[in-house]
This record gives C-alpha cells, structure tokens and sequence, in this order.
C-alpha cells in the first residue's frame, strides 16, 4: 500500500563523497517535492518539479541537485555532502490543480549522515 | 514572506487531558492551512485540510480549526498513542510553508 518510498531509509556518507537519495510514487502526481529537515526544526523545501518543469528554491545550495526522469520517480543528488547536510530528507508528492491546494504526501525520509 | 508560527514548541499532558495546540499564520492569500502529525524518524501524516475561516474538521480525538490568523488542533481525552509532533503548514501559489511544531508528550 506504500503510496511514496523513499530509498534508502539510511545513507551514511563521508564528507565530501557524492550521495544520490532515491523516490518513488505510485498515485501517479504531477508534482514531486524534496524537502530537508534537520532535528526539532520545519521541514524547509529545496525544489520540486511539476511535472517535467523543476523549480528551485532561491536559497537552496548548488551542491544539491534533482532528476526526474519520468513520472513515478524523483533523485535528490548531494554532489559534495558537508557535515551541515546531515538531515531528514523527505520526498513528498501532490496533484497540483488552480484554485484549492491538494494534499501533500510525503515518505518515510531518508536519515543521511555525514561523517 | 508566508510566516508560520506554532505554540507551545512542547506540550506534556496526562492521558485524559484534553489541550489545544496553536498555529498562527501569515500570508497572502492562504489556499489552504494542514495539519500533520510527524513520529520521530518518520515522514509526515496527512491529517487535516482547512480552507477557509470558519471551518472545522474532526478525526477520532482530534478537532482542526481555522480562523483568519490561526489555527487550531484540539486534542480531546489524548491518549498516549497520541504522542507525536503536530506540524502546521500554509500552502501559497506552490508550496506549504511550515512552522517548527509541537511535540506532544501523553503519559499514561
């Protein structure tokens, strides 16, 4: 029944190694959404793409990037991980149409650690 | 800029005692305000949608209000099942902005 998954559920990398964190989604969304969350804080959202369209967030770091090579699946790319990326890093998905807002779904996170 | 701000950061209650948590928000032209329940290590849970002042909405021991600079989430006779962090979120244009949450302590 797992609407969106995340892969994998815990990554430890050293620093400065490149990292790649994997998402998929079976409710066929148009929209696919990486947020990261650091302990006790909001998630805070890096981009997301609308369908083929990717939107990046004005402060979200060159270091990260994103893929979305069809539908049903997102990658989060961290090409030079420092120790301040360590976080939750959570996918979410929603069916973007004009007017009201439609729910959010997100995974289960990816616990990336950085040694 | 879309400001959420959530209160009190902590809430520790017995089993039974009913609290409520608050949401207050700013932005322009809300589209929509969430609620969320986060376990610890987990992703966030859909729980409720708000759209516009004057709407409420209710699941088993929760109750999610809204007005025009909050909102709230009633907690009624909270079990400890109930422990969790409460996220609220606004949604603008694309995105949900979120505030920092309440974490929820029941003990029995």
């Amino acid at each position: 029944d797992a609407m969106v998954i995340q892969n994998p559920r815990y990554q430890v990398t050293q620093f400065g190694k490149p990292v790649t964190l994997s998402c998929s989604q079976t409710l066929n969304h148009n929209v696919m959404y990486w947020y990261q969350q650091k302990s006790s804080q909001a998630p805070k959202l890096l981009f997301h793409y609308y369908d083929k369209d990717f939107n990046n967030e004005a402060d979200t770091p060159d270091n990260f990037q994103s893929r979305r090579p069809n539908t049903s699946f997102c990658f989060l790319d961290i090409r030079s991980p420092g120790l301040g990326d360590a976080a939750m890093y959570l996918c979410a998905t929603s069916s973007l149409t004009s007017g009201r807002a439609d729910t959010q779904y997100f995974g289960p996170g990816t616990r990336l650690t950085v040694l | 800029e879309d400001q959420v701000t959530q209160s009190p950061e902590a809430l520790r209650l017995q089993e039974g005692e009913s609290s409520s948590l608050n949401c207050s928000y700013t932005v322009s032209g809300l589209r929509g305000l969430f609620w969320y329940r986060q376990d610890p290590g987990k992703g966030p849970e859909f729980l409720f949608t708000l759209y516009s002042a004057g709407e409420e909405k209710e699941k088993e021991r929760l109750k999610a209000t809204l007005t025009k600079k909050e909102s709230f989430l009633h907690i009624t006779a909270p079990k400890p099942e109930d422990s969790a962090t409460y996220l609220c979120a606004v949604f603008n244009d694309y995105k949900l902005s979120f505030g920092a949450g309440t974490t929820v302590t029941v003990r029995a």
